[in-house]
């Protein structure tokens, strides 16, 4: 059964101070792993799509980084409007078109 | 360009009551998905339909059925409404190609069991 574990559940930074939000994963072969943003009341926004270990993507402040067991998000120098919580799922290899997400990490940036 | 569409966006029933949440999609994407959200728990899959007419049980299926009514729409209902079915519903669709996969969520429908 395809597993996935995110941590820490909260993290309050003040803003300007980067840190990393981990996502450990378990999946009977990965095709793909999933990055999304979250706002309150709103639906899942896509970030990011990783495929293989060692690839990595950026999108402004954001950087997602994948390995064989896990993927981090990496948050450079965060303003307040990063606030959210993040989720990471994932997807395995062709034959399954489940996606399995993990609890998300909600992150608060103080001005 | 709409994207995922979901109705209603709010609804209360009382316990035993039926009813039926509505999602379209407009992208022409084959696969979506029905999640439910609840505090602590996560996204956890309902049902999922890979293509037109097909349907299949997610984690937590019981006491919901689907119609993949056509490739644009994806019907989530609720039989007999049960208090532990209070939740956020979330429908999604799956834009799949060779490294550009992307799910694609609704605004969610926020429904209330008494």
């Amino acid at each position: 059964e395809d597993q996935v574990t995110q941590s820490p559940e909260a993290l309050r930074l003040q803003e300007g101070e980067s840190s990393s939000l981990n996502c450990s994963y378990t999946v009977s072969g990965l095709r793909g792993l999933f990055w999304y943003r979250q706002d309150p009341g709103k639906g899942p926004e896509f970030l990011f799509t990783l495929y293989s270990a060692g690839e990595e993507k950026e999108k402004e402040r954001l950087k997602a980084t994948l390995t064989k067991k896990e993927s981090f998000l990496h948050i450079t120098a965060p303003k307040p409007e990063d606030s959210a919580t993040y989720l990471c799922a994932v997807r395995a290899n062709f034959g399954n078109e489940k996606l399995t997400f993990g609890t998300g990490t909600r992150l608060t940036i103080i001005p | 360009n709409a994207g995922v569409t979901q109705t209603p966006k709010f609804q209360v029933l009382k316990t035993g009551q039926s009813m039926t949440l509505q999602c379209a999609q407009d992208m022409n994407h084959n696969s979506m998905y029905w999640y439910r959200q609840d505090p602590g728990m996560g996204l956890r899959l309902i049902y999922y339909s890979a293509s037109e007419g097909t349907t299949d049980k997610g984690e937590v299926p019981n006491g919901y059925n689907v119609s993949r009514l056509n490739k644009r729409e994806f019907s989530l209902r609720l039989e007999s409404a049960a208090p532990s079915q209070t939740s956020v519903y979330f429908c999604a669709s799956i834009k799949a190609g060779f490294s550009s996969e992307k799910l694609f969520f609704g605004s969610g429908t926020q429904l209330s069991v008494l």
